[in-house]
Order: C-alpha cells, then sequence, then structure tokens
C-alpha cells in the first residue's frame, strides 16, 4: 500500500530564516505531487505541483519554491520566510490522470 | 475558491439527524472528491464522482453529482459524532487532470 509522510510537524520560525518541508511517498513510482497551503478557516490554496522529477508548477506567486530532486520526494524551500507564510502546509500525492489525491498529516508552520 | 462554492459554511445537528452539504462548481466539473478534516490533520478521501448523475455511497455517506448543474451533494444519514469534522470538496477543472480546486469546507459537529 502507498504511503505519504511529511515532516516536520509542527515548526516555529523567526521572520526571515530559510525554510525547508520535506514530503515522500511510498509504495508507488512516477506520482503526481502537490503542496498545499491551508489558511484558518479557509479552503487549499495549491501552491506547487509536479508531474516529474525536476518539473515544478507553480500556482501563485510567493516567497516559496518546489523542488522534486527524487521521484518519490518532495520539498518547499523558501531563503526567507515572511510573516504571511505561516499556516498549514499540505503535501498530496496522487497516479496520473483523474486521480484522487491523497495526503499527509500537514506541517503547522508558526512565523514569528 | 471562488471557482467553487461549498455551503453550509458549518453545520451543527442533533445525533441521529439526517444533513446535507452542497458544491458547486462556477466551472465544467470533470471530476469531483469529497474528502473529510479532523481539525490539524491532512485530508482523508471519501469519494469520487466522475459522470453525471453518479451517485456512491459509503457507510452512511452518500454523494451525488449533478453534471448540468455543476454541483454534487454530500448526504449523512442517522449522523453519529464520528462524523464530526471538516468537510472539502475538490473539483478537477482541469483538461489534464492534474490538479483540484477546493472549496472552503463545511464545519460539522454533532451534539450527542
Amino acid at each position: 500500500s502507498q504511503t505519504i509522510h511529511q515532516w516536520p510537524a509542527t515548526l516555529v520560525q523567526p521572520v526571515g530564516s530559510p525554510l525547508s518541508l520535506e514530503c515522500t511517498v511510498e509504495g508507488t513510482s512516477n506520482p503526481n505531487l502537490y503542496w498545499y497551503r491551508q489558511a484558518a478557516g479557509r479552503g487549499l490554496q495549491l501552491l506547487f505541483y509536479s508531474v516529474g522529477i525536476g518539473q515544478i508548477s507553480s500556482e501563485v506567486p510567493q516567497n516559496l519554491s518546489a523542488s522534486r530532486p527524487q521521484d518519490r520526494q518532495f520539498i518547499l524551500s523558501s531563503k526567507k520566510l515572511l510573516l504571511s507564510d505561516s499556516g498549514f502546509y499540505l503535501c498530496a500525492w496522487s497516479r496520473m490522470g483523474r486521480q484522487p489525491q491523497h495526503f499527509g498529516d500537514g506541517t503547522r508552520l508558526s512565523i514569528l | 475558491s471562488q471557482e467553487l462554492e461549498q455551503s453550509p459554511q458549518s453545520l451543527i445537528v442533533q445525533e441521529g439527524k439526517n444533513l446535507t452539504i452542497n458544491c458547486t462548481s462556477s466551472k465544467t466539473l470533470y471530476g469531483l472528491y469529497w474528502y473529510k478534516q479532523k481539525y490539524g490533520e491532512g485530508l482523508i478521501f471519501l469519494m469520487m464522482l466522475q459522470k453525471g448523475g453518479e451517485e456512491k455511497s459509503h457507510e452512511k455517506i452518500t454523494a451525488k453529482l449533478d453534471e448540468k448543474k455543476q454541483q454534487s451533494s454530500l448526504h449523512i444519514t442517522a449522523s453519529q459524532p464520528s462524523h464530526a469534522g471538516i468537510y472539502l470538496c475538490g473539483a478537477d477543472i482541469s483538461e489534464y487532470g492534474n490538479k483540484l480546486v477546493f472549496g472552503a469546507g463545511t464545519i460539522l459537529r454533532v451534539k450527542s
């Protein structure tokens, strides 16, 4: 069976510090991978998605970037965090085509 | 997302009562996905609907897709405390099936 791991679960960072969130998927190959942000009381906003190694599509202009160095690894990064980067970050994977996405447990990011 | 309107925003029901959550898209639906989320956790996939008129059930939860109205409904029969949480609909509005837009979610509380 497939599993998705996301870490850390919570993170408190000062403004201006760098960020690296990691997501890995097990039990499948060549998955589509996604990063979302969920603000309090709001739906999910798609940040990045990837259909293959090194292929990243950005959905919104922002202070964040994503990379996919390996088939089942997806990393969300920032060089300098802003207060507005606070939120709940979720990683997800899906098979190719019209398939449901399956989510990790999320990372709660607080910027001080 | 303005592309996907979910109603109601929140719902409090007495245990044993039925309830319905609606999700309406402003764009053509190529697929509709229902998820459940507990606060601070990831999303759990419930059901996927792809064809107009399609209806799926899992235990006491039934989802329907009205393709002409670009709308889906989620119906819970004889609600239980375990049904409490946040329900989100996700719509596939892209031709290629690579990404979803999500509604803001419906917070469900079940009073016992």
